[in-house]
């Protein structure tokens, strides 16, 4: 069985820029939550999004959105890039219809803006 | 408003022996508790998790123990091994379809 697939891997951008990165869950998992890391932090819950709907989202300024197709593959976009938003963004699936049971991660996307 | 801390940011162990890695919660409404490994470059796996019901869970060399009362949770590896080396996450969830983490214990098994 394939695992959470995030693409891309690695990403360079200028600030003011904007960027899409997008997850494909494992199949059968229809919620799909994004996370931040950056150095020294653990990971800051971004949004998660279930059958195409946003159940819940995190202290993020509106420069982060996301959203989710009817296949459950998610894409999170953000705009006007700042050199703060440099991170490795994760994505994570689970079966999860009500609260949480475990979420399997993909091998995240590294974001670098310069 | 960190509401899971991890105090220790590293810990040694010899291989063979104990790894011991705490987490503390301030949050009263998390009911299920999880710990994840992660290596560089790669996403987190996840271990093992407890619900708010219980007090212990076992799961090969892992167990993780629940004090609700503390508001306390630790992961006991036995034995340790090199390959056991990597970030340790603890993460706690209140059913509001997020993951709340902790900063991370990273833990090197010396041979």
């Amino acid at each position: 069985k394939a695992g959470v697939t995030q693409t891309p891997r690695y990403l360079i951008k200028t600030r003011g820029q904007q960027v899409t990165l997008s997850c494909s869950p494992i199949s059968g998992h229809r919620s799909v939550s994004w996370y931040q890391q950056t150095p020294g932090q653990g990971l800051q819950f971004l949004f998660e999004y279930f059958s195409e709907t946003q159940r819940n989202k995190g202290n993020f300024p509106g420069r982060f959105s996301g959203r989710q197709f009817s296949n459950s593959r998610s894409e999170m976009n953000v705009s006007t890039l700042e050199l703060g938003d440099s991170a490795l963004y994760l994505c994570a699936s689970s079966l999860a219809s009500g609260g949480v049971t475990e979420a399997f991660f993909g091998q995240g996307t590294r974001l670098t803006v310069v | 408003d960190q509401q899971v801390k991890q105090n220790s940011p590293s810990l040694s162990v010899q291989e063979g022996r104990i790894s011991i890695l705490n987490c503390d919660y301030t949050n009263s409404m998390f009911d299920y508790f999880l710990w994840y490994k992660k290596y560089p470059a790669e996403g987190p796996t996840f271990l093992i998790s407890i619900s708010s019901i219980k007090d212990k869970n076992e799961d090969g060399r892992f167990t993780v123990f629940l004090n609700k009362s503390a508001k306390h949770l630790s992961l006991h590896i036995v034995p340790s091994q090199p390959g056991d080396s990597a970030v340790y996450f603890c993460a706690a969830s209140a059913g509001d379809y997020k993951l709340s983490f902790g900063a991370g214990t990273t833990v090197t098994v010396r041979a």
